[in-house]
């Protein structure tokens, strides 16, 4: 079954860049028509879609992070990164990587365990 | 921004009884795209239901989806110890993709 798992730092200070890495396993991205994408759950906003790249590097971001937001796709390493700039203690949050369908870019099929990532001075 | 309005907050039952969630969306989306997940303590959501009605792989028949436009609904048929848990509706047919606010479901 594909595997999705999330790495990265769990503490980004103020306003440095956040970075995350997804490797997946058990299934290639370059061979895959899928979307794939970030979405974060915190207490105060709940689950909340951050974007998706599509295997070819087509991506797709949630207008209100689109300006402090990139994801990019690296097939040879079968893996995708999100990149989000100057953060806030509002982009606390567990951080999850999923494969999306290859028709629907916002649904989340399979899902990383997630990443706690907080942002603290 | 669509806004995905779930209810109940929470919704205490036994095992063995039948569990009726909703989400109400603040407007049509103009498709089925919408999913249900399921959500345990320290574990990532897992889909249930995608296009509204379509159980995802290794789902069991006692879930059911339905609704269309800006009413759906997830339907347990007979609650098992393991479906106690958070349940989200998301709509994935108009960027933003928004999630609600999520559904406790509990044992009574």
């Amino acid at each position: 079954q594909l595997q999705l798992q999330e790495s990265g730092p769990g503490l980004v200070k103020p306003p440095e860049t956040l970075s995350l890495t997804c490797t997946v396993s058990s299934g290639s991205i370059s061979s895959s028509s899928h979307y794939w994408g970030w979405l974060r759950q915190s207490p105060g906003k709940g689950l909340e879609w951050i974007g998706n790249v599509y295997y070819s590097g087509s991506t797709y971001y949630n207008p209100s992070l689109r300006s402090r937001v990139t994801i990019s796709v690296d097939t040879s390493k079968n893996q995708f990164s999100l990149k989000l700039t100057s953060v806030t203690a509002a982009d606390t949050a567990v951080y999850y990587c999923a494969r999306g369908g290859s028709v629907n870019l916002g649904i989340a099929v399979y899902w990383g365990q997630g990443i706690l990532v907080t942002v603290s001075s | 921004e669509i806004v995905l309005t779930q209810s109940p907050g929470t919704l205490s039952l036994s095992p063995g009884e039948r569990a009726t969630l909703s989400c109400r969306a603040s407007q049509s989306f103009g498709s089925s795209n919408l999913a249900w997940y399921l959500q345990k303590p320290g574990q990532a959501p897992r889909l249930l239901i995608y296009g509204a009605s379509g159980r995802a792989t290794g789902i069991p028949d006692r879930f059911s989806g339905s609704g269309s436009e800006t009413d759906f609904t997830l339907t347990i048929s007979r609650l098992e110890p393991e479906d106690f848990a958070v349940y989200y509706c998301q709509q994935y047919g108009s960027s933003p993709y928004t999630f609600g606010q999520g559904t406790k479901l509990e044992i009574k």
